[in-house]
């Protein structure tokens, strides 16, 4: 079992759509939890970071973390084709190493 | 925010030969590097993490005496492929950890460096 499961998509919405990814994780010792934004043939550019639970705004983007349930989401409302790229999560303990998702492509359409 | 650089953005080299990348953070200082490898649709592998001044801690599986890493200074560390074979192609991308900002867990990544090895 991976340490973390998110589904590589892809999903395909409408613009203005609101879209919600997500990630599962089976290390209960996890504490910082973060979502990037890949571009194609670009590196990961950090969108959203959260310590332990709860919720975090960021614009057009929430980021939410259940430890209880070992589950963590990303929030994307009025979705922009822009926002087409792929996207990981990410979480560590306290010890350097990022642990990623294999990352859900996400395509906002016209 | 935290600019990382990574150069070259793409390299491509024959079968036996060796390649650098340099990895150099614009303006912050980076006690720690770390190094990914990401094949086509998945993601991130860590290679290996690097501490300025100190060897690299490689990744089980990742063999040290191939992929040399340097990181001599806070702002730049290098990634040699030696005796690159086609297998070696991926994409190569370096991130770096902020020694003195407040949010010290967050880790800048580089744009990539594309290896074609023919």
């Amino acid at each position: 079992q991976k340490e973390v499961e998110q589904d590589p998509g892809p999903l395909s919405v409408p613009e203005g759509a609101i879209v919600s990814l997500n990630c599962t994780y089976s290390n209960s010792a996890f504490q910082y939890f973060m979502w990037y934004r890949q571009y194609s043939r670009k590196g990961p550019e950090l969108l959203m970071y959260t310590y332990s639970s709860g919720n975090k705004e960021d614009g057009r983007f929430t980021a939410q973390v259940d430890k209880s349930s070992k589950y963590i989401s990303l929030f994307i409302r009025d979705s922009q084709p822009s926002d087409s790229a792929t996207y990981l999560c990410a979480m560590r303990r306290n010890t350097d190493k990022l642990i990623f998702g294999t990352g859900t492509r996400l395509q906002v359409f016209p | 925010g935290a600019v990382v650089s990574q150069h070259p953005s793409r390299v491509i080299c024959k079968s036996g030969t060796s390649v650098k990348i340099e990895c150099r953070s614009l303006d912050f200082q980076a006690t720690t590097m770390f190094w990914y490898r990401q094949f086509p649709k998945q993601s991130l592998m860590l290679m290996a993490t690097s501490n300025e001044g100190s060897k690299a801690t490689y990744e089980q599986g990742v063999e040290k005496d191939k992929f040399l890493i340097n990181h001599a200074s806070l702002t730049l560390s290098t990634l040699t492929v030696t005796s690159a074979h086609p297998e070696d192609s991926s994409f190569y991308i370096c991130s770096a950890r902020d020694a003195l900002g407040e949010t010290v867990y967050e880790q800048y990544f580089g744009p990539g460096t594309r290896l074609t090895v023919t």
